[in-house]
């Protein structure tokens, strides 16, 4: 069935500090992809998302890049702060799916 | 924002008791869905509906029942609460069947 990985953390950084949150993904078909946020106490909301390989999405400084010869969309930014401390959501949808798979989301705290 | 409301957002219920959670959006969007969220599953999908009295059964749908009398209203009902259905229960909408999905604040039930 799909599937979705992603490192569990939390992983703890200092501000300005580069950030990489791997995802990677098993799918029976073409997934796109996806990066939800959850801030403390807040539903998700979408981050960023990609349909096709090679596509970049990106938003707020954060990028992922559909890669589909190594089945991942790593989520990065080069300057993490204070304000993004929050639990990261990576997420696909399979052409013709219902739902969308969610992996089980990594806690990054941000010190200042 | 998408406007998608969710009551109660806290609830507390003993074993055995019927529950009732309500979703309702504003945004007049075909799809809606219930979502729960469990530490180490990320997010598991309960039931969906693609249309007024149209709904399908998710991942996790055991003990749960769904409605949808308008288009605006998703009702998720827990027939008779048990602890393991203690959890963070999230609404969603979307446009179509593989379009982004806007989530809702979330209701954090607890079942003693």
């Amino acid at each position: 069935g799909d599937s979705v990985t992603q490192m569990e953390g939390p992983v703890t950084l200092s501000e300005e500090a580069f950030l990489t949150i791997n995802c990677t993904y098993t799918a029976t078909g073409y997934p796109s992809l996806f990066w939800y946020v959850q801030y403390p106490g807040e539903g998700l909301q979408l981050l960023l998302k990609a349909t096709k390989a090679d596509d970049k999405g990106s938003n707020k400084g954060f990028e992922a890049t559909y890669r589909k010869e190594t089945t991942s969309f790593h989520l990065e930014k080069g300057s993490v702060q204070v304000s993004d401390s929050a639990v990261y959501f990576c997420a696909l949808m399979v052409d013709g799916g219902q739902n969308f798979v969610f992996g089980p989301g990594t806690r990054l705290s941000v010190l200042p | 924002d998408a406007g998608i409301t969710q009551s109660p957002r806290h609830k507390v219920t003993e074993t055995g008791t019927p529950v009732t959670l309500r979703c309702h959006q504003t945004e007049n969007h075909r799809y809606m869905y219930w979502y729960r969220q469990d530490p180490g599953h990320g997010l598991r999908l309960i039931h969906y509906s693609y249309g007024v009295k149209d709904t399908d059964k998710g991942e996790v749908s055991d003990g749960y029942s769904v409605s949808r009398s308008k288009t605006e209203d998703f009702l998720l009902t827990l027939e008779s609460a048990t602890s393991s259905q203690t959890s963070v229960y999230f609404c969603a909408i979307s446009k179509g069947l593989q379009e982004t999905q806007y989530f809702g604040p979330g209701t954090r039930l607890l079942v003693l």
